[in-house]
């Protein structure tokens, strides 16, 4: 089984600042990683796949970056709706398909 | 749009099953597959399985192997999900995702989790 883990587990921050968001597998997931935002009492939606494209619809705020083993969630200049929980998820050897904990993106 | 919209809360005893429902909408239902995945409460998220509804294919968690069946009606665009013997721990709000409708599918957004379903909470309770 693949392990994603994510960090940090929160990020604080204030609008307008930039949050960098990290995944790593434990061992290579390819470009087969995706990231989820889920806002409270929401169900999850996709903002990334495949390392870095964005997901239809997504703001060109949010990038991607990585390949392998280690992955990166960048959002700039943070708008206050962007507050919310991140989590990545990968299918490149499945089953399982595995998630991360999740990163919290708190004001 | 695409959409998918489950079924309602339910709230069942220990040892009992359940099953939640997912109703596509805005695509060819057997263009795709239909994933299951839950998030007990202050939790993150825990993969159930997947099933095609292009071929009605199935693979289930390790974890839930014997307690979880899947499957689909390609005549009312429906998907469900059948939990049994269910313990406390199984409470939690359980969500389906469009995927892709194979299982060695390859790069591109259809092949990810979208949209998703807006949740279904079931509780086990004594």
């Amino acid at each position: 089984e693949i392990i994603l883990t994510q960090s940090p587990a929160t990020l604080s921050l204030s609008p307008g600042e930039r949050a960098t968001l990290s995944c790593r597998a434990s061992q290579s997931v390819s470009r087969y990683l995706a990231w989820y935002q889920q806002k409270p009492g929401q169900a999850p939606s996709l903002l990334i796949y495949d390392a870095s494209n964005r997901a239809t619809g997504i703001p060109a705020r949010f990038s991607g970056s990585g390949s392998g083993t280690d992955f990166t969630l960048t959002i700039n200049s943070l708008e206050p709706e962007d507050f919310a929980v991140y989590y990545c998820q990968q299918r490149h050897n499945w089953p399982p398909i595995t998630f991360g904990q999740g990163t919290r993106l708190e004001i | 749009q695409v959409q998918l919209v489950q079924s309602g809360v339910e709230v069942k005893k220990p040892g009992a099953s359940v099953k939640v429902s997912c109703k596509a909408s805005g695509y060819i239902f057997t263009d795709f597959g239909i994933t299951w995945v839950r998030q007990a409460p202050g939790q993150g998220l825990e993969w159930l399985g997947w099933i095609s509804a292009y071929n009605g294919h199935t693979i289930s968690a390790q974890k839930f192997q014997g307690r979880v069946t899947m499957t689909t009606d390609t005549s009312t665009r429906t998907a469900y999900m059948d939990l049994g013997r269910l313990r406390s721990d199984d409470t939690a709000v359980y969500y389906c995702a469009r995927a892709p409708p194979y299982d060695s599918s390859g790069y591109g957004q259809d092949n990810w989790f979208d949209p998703w379903g807006q949740g279904t909470l079931v509780t086990v309770s004594s």
